[in-house]
């Protein structure tokens, strides 16, 4: 069963915009993480924030997390091309397993 | 930098065919994970090791698939026999346990067709 939910599913921009996808979630976790994964490939891990962590940076990225209402935002700042990939959050809620959303499919156009 | 192997990369098998996927997870990584990824959804968890042992595998289709790790390292799911409904992404991921990490390292897949 997938726990979160992406938005959007498809998000189409220009080269050097931001791009934002959301992710919301139903129950309470320990950490929530995102993945990246271009087509056809395996997924490549960006950047876990904790429960107790409200925003995190990663180079051009940036994550924040609401635990009050279940949601996590992932930002790409100054996006590329080599950035079109389809992004995925993961909630771990114990042990370590983790539990995907259906993705945002992101296009960035030269 | 080390990667989690898999193979084969593609697979294409008929209906009722036994077929196997292979992992090689990252050295010293004690938790391996087969996940399923049909297209256009995110992937779901199929069974995680530890070590040897199945620690879950609570969403595994006993009734035809099943997977190894007999020594602790390497490990393979089989299904037996391949339904139509099988074709899908198959993600193998390995994690640390030393440390505060919940990072999971996924390998390349093997996306199996049914045909």
């Amino acid at each position: 069963s997938q726990q979160g939910e992406e938005d959007p599913q498809a998000l189409s921009i220009q080269e050097g915009e931001n791009a934002t996808m959301n992710c919301s979630y139903k129950t309470s976790i320990n950490n929530l993480q995102w993945y990246r994964q271009n087509s056809g490939r395996g997924l490549v891990h960006l950047i876990l924030i904790r429960s107790n962590e409200r925003e995190k940076h990663s180079g051009r990225l940036r994550v924040t997390l609401d635990t009050s209402k279940k949601s996590s935002s992932l930002l790409i700042t100054a996006s590329r091309a080599a950035d079109t990939a389809s992004y995925f959050c993961a909630t771990v809620t114990s042990g370590s397993r983790l539990t995907f959303g259906e993705g945002t499919q992101l296009t960035v156009n030269p | 930098e080390a990667e989690v192997a898999q193979s084969p990369r593609y697979k294409i098998t008929e209906k009722s065919q036994a077929v196997a996927f292979w992992c090689d997870p990252i050295s010293g990584h004690a938790t391996l994970y087969w996940y399923r990824q049909i297209l256009g959804q995110g992937p779901e968890l199929l069974v995680q090791f530890q070590d040897e042992s199945v620690v879950d595998d609570s969403q595994l289709p006993k009734d035809r698939f099943s997977a190894e790790r007999l020594k602790g390292v390497d490990s393979t799911l089989k299904i037996q026999p391949a339904e139509l409904g099988d074709s899908a992404m198959y993600l193998c991921a390995s994690r640390s346990d030393r440390g505060r990490t919940d990072t999971q390292y996924f390998g390349p897949g093997t996306r199996l067709t049914v045909l």
